[in-house]
């Protein structure tokens, strides 16, 4: 029974480099949110995706981020010309869309370092 | 002002004692309540959920929401090393947008 996998666990970027995040749901979830977690902060909300639609977007920057959730495979968080602030914890978590108890499931984390 | 308050700790309490973690909320509107545990360079796992007011018992851990004054709390009873993590508070209007606190870093000593 396999978690929320996310791949890699750490990546290393120089400034102006591009960072791919993958994130695999649960088996059966639809739903996947992706969030950013700086040292001694909070987890931040960064966007909500359904397959195939991005549902909310909010807490991702206008500029250099993106995210996709397509039919098939992983979501995708995508990072261009990364700058030293993007260097963060990546937390994917995935639950099953049902209802207002709907829990998330949280991945393992990227752990992206930007030189 | 955050939407969700949290004292980052660190607590340090030894082995076996009742651990009191605690957040405060500033939107009426939140209803469902949780407790996520993160181990060091691990994801949140939930441990808690909590639906308005009201007090949820799930072995050594009790969680507590006082909407009247905007307070949650997770108590653990006889705590363990392994108990040594931080803790998250979370909140949600029955949406799916989570506001998360900064979570507070817990130490048991054994």
């Amino acid at each position: 029974n396999a978690g929320v996998m996310q791949n890699p666990r750490h990546l290393v970027r120089r400034r102006g480099q591009e960072a791919r995040l993958r994130c695999s749901p649960m088996k059966g979830h639809s739903h996947v949110y992706w969030y950013r977690q700086l040292p001694e902060e909070g987890l931040k909300f960064m966007v909500y995706l359904q397959k195939e639609n991005i549902i909310d977007e909010s807490g991702m920057p206008k500029e250099r981020f993106s995210a996709e959730f397509p039919k098939e495979g992983p979501s995708i968080l995508r990072i261009q010309q990364v700058v030293r602030g993007d260097s963060a914890a990546y937390f994917c978590a995935s639950s099953s869309g049902h209802g207002n108890t709907d829990t998330q499931y949280f991945g393992p984390g990227t752990r992206l370092t930007v030189l | 002002q955050k939407e969700v308050e949290q004292d980052p700790g660190p607590l340090s309490v030894p082995e076996g004692a009742i651990v009191s973690l605690n957040c405060t909320y500033s939107n009426s509107a939140f209803q469902y309540f949780m407790w996520y545990r993160q181990y060091s360079r691990k994801g949140p796992e939930l441990l808690m959920y909590t639906y308005s007011s009201g007090n949820k018992e799930d072995g050594r851990f009790t969680a507590q929401v006082d909407k009247s004054s905007k307070y949650i709390s997770l108590f653990i009873r006889d705590s363990q090393p392994s108990d040594s993590a931080t803790y998250l508070c979370a909140t949600h209007t029955g949406g799916f947008k989570t506001i998360f606190g900064a979570g507070t870093r817990l130490f048991v000593k054994a």
